[in-house]
């Protein structure tokens, strides 16, 4: 049973413009959202989070939307730019669980030029 | 500051071998403990987290376990390698409270032959 699923394998947006990778969970439990980013042959580093009391979230060119009611967050990237091509990991964790983070599938986005 | 280590980076083993992949984290104490497989084309699968000492928890059946002989070092092992254990291992550690973000080793790449 997938607990956190990104259903859009990659994404293919031009320099400049709004990238957008989204994420749904099923586990009301959680209660911490995060997202990371990954290059090849290399651990995950962590981009942003967002609590569950929040709906927002924004560091910079990257903003993190969580609609609770809908288990559906977002991660919006503007302007894009050719080095934010990666593989970006949705995550979520709670507090009950053993502190568990579970990991999506990952979506693949390639920024082109 | 806190580092994780992780090694070796690049793994070739023949099917039937045994396998120790080891992880130790730096400057922090009583963290929990991952360790992830990416397999090819794949997101982060959970293999095993630990909260303290001697405390692991499998999250699926496989052909691999993991011990934590110390508070800051996780063990991944095999007795007998599988072609299907082979993939992209990371390890990774958080704060021991729920709502933390986890920081990755650089991985190991393990490939079975």
């Amino acid at each position: 049973d997938q607990q956190v699923k990104q259903n859009s394998p990659s994404l293919s947006v031009q320099e400049g413009r709004i990238s957008i990778l989204n994420c749904d969970y099923t586990n009301s439990m959680f209660d911490y959202f995060l997202w990371y980013k990954k290059y090849p042959a290399e651990g995950p580093t962590f981009l942003i989070s967002i609590s569950s009391i929040k709906d927002k979230n924004e560091d910079g060119r990257f903003t993190v939307f969580l609609n609770k009611s809908a288990k559906h967050l977002s991660l919006h990237i503007v302007p894009s730019q050719p080095g934010d091509s990666a593989v970006y990991f949705c995550a979520a964790s709670g507090s009950t669980g053993g502190f568990k983070t579970i990991f999506g599938a990952g979506t693949r986005l390639f920024v082109k030029a | 500051s806190q580092t994780i280590h992780q090694w070796p980076a690049t793994l070739v083993q023949p099917v039937g071998s045994p396998l120790s992949l080891e992880c130790t984290v730096e400057g922090t104490s009583n963290p929990n403990l991952y360790w992830y497989r990416q397999a090819a084309g794949r997101g982060l699968q959970l293999l095993f987290y630990s909260v303290g000492i001697g405390q692991i928890s499998s999250e699926v059946p496989q052909n691999l376990s993991a011990s934590r002989p110390q508070d800051r070092q996780f063990i991944l092992s095999s007795k007998k390698l599988l072609l299907s254990d082979s993939g992209f291992y990371l390890c990774a550690w958080s704060g021991g409270v729920g709502g933390t973000e986890a920081f990755f080793g650089q991985g190991t790449r393990l490939t079975v032959v």
